[in-house]
């Protein structure tokens, strides 16, 4: 198993660019979850995602998307990038009710 | 809504010696469950040890222990023996449930611990 696979690591876009930061995980996790991580600061809640086709908005949802048609498979989607979003992008995924959760390895996302 | 504290930005110990790192957090469940996670320069985060509010009985996973005061909501990480491996951004993190039936984390602000050969 891979666990749970961000892309791409690294990334920078300039002001008023879009991208979509890819979460894959090959471990049947129901629940997904986008955070972010400011600088010097703990991970922050973005969106998350409770099984396909159900997402809800977390503390921090402004300026982004996410869309979850497959199990496996949970794109965030930014708009209008702008540098507020600068940030280290975190997906994560657990199967169950009181499971451990399991974290991709980032996404280091600069906006100019 | 659930915070959580980490009142120490940064930390140092010599290796071998023993560091406590504090956590508080504030809530008003009765069940839930705490976590330290450690983060490496690699950003991956790691899962160190988990306690749940209706267990009196501190967790303890090899050298790291915490002291979990449910009434104080006060919950601190103690790393025994530390090894220059366990240099890394410490995270406390507190589990609540979403009104989708998720389950999801606040974090604190990280601690920054150094250990010194």
């Amino acid at each position: 198993n891979a666990g749970v696979t961000q892309t791409p690591k690294f990334r920078i876009l300039k002001i008023g660019q879009s991208m979509t930061l890819q979460c894959a995980q090959d471990m049947n996790h129901n629940y997904m979850y986008w955070y972010r991580q400011d600088p010097g600061m703990g991970l922050k809640l973005i969106y998350y995602s409770v099984g396909a086709g159900i997402t809800d908005k977390g503390e921090v949802p402004n300026g982004y998307n996410v869309s979850r048609s497959t199990t496996e498979d949970f794109p965030l989607r930014l708009e209008l990038a702008a540098p507020s979003q600068t940030s280290v992008y975190f997906c994560a995924g657990k199967t169950g009710v009181n499971t451990e959760a399991f974290f991709g390895q980032g996404t280091r996302l600069t906006v100019v | 809504a659930q915070t959580v504290t980490q009142s120490q930005p940064e930390m140092s110990v010599q290796e071998a010696e023993t560091v406590t790192l504090s956590c508080t957090y504030d809530t008003s469940e009765s069940d839930y469950y705490l976590f330290w996670y450690k983060q490496p320069p690699s950003r991956q985060m790691i899962l160190v040890i988990r306690q749940e509010a209706y267990k009196q009985q501190n967790a303890t996973e090899n050298r790291f222990s915490v002291n979990f005061q449910k009434a104080a909501k006060s919950f601190s990480l103690k790393i025994s023996d530390s090894q220059l491996g366990d240099a890394a951004m410490y995270f406390c993190a507190y589990r609540t449930t979403t009104i989708q039936g998720a389950q999801k984390l606040v974090f604190g602000q990280g601690t920054r611990l150094t250990i010194n050969p």
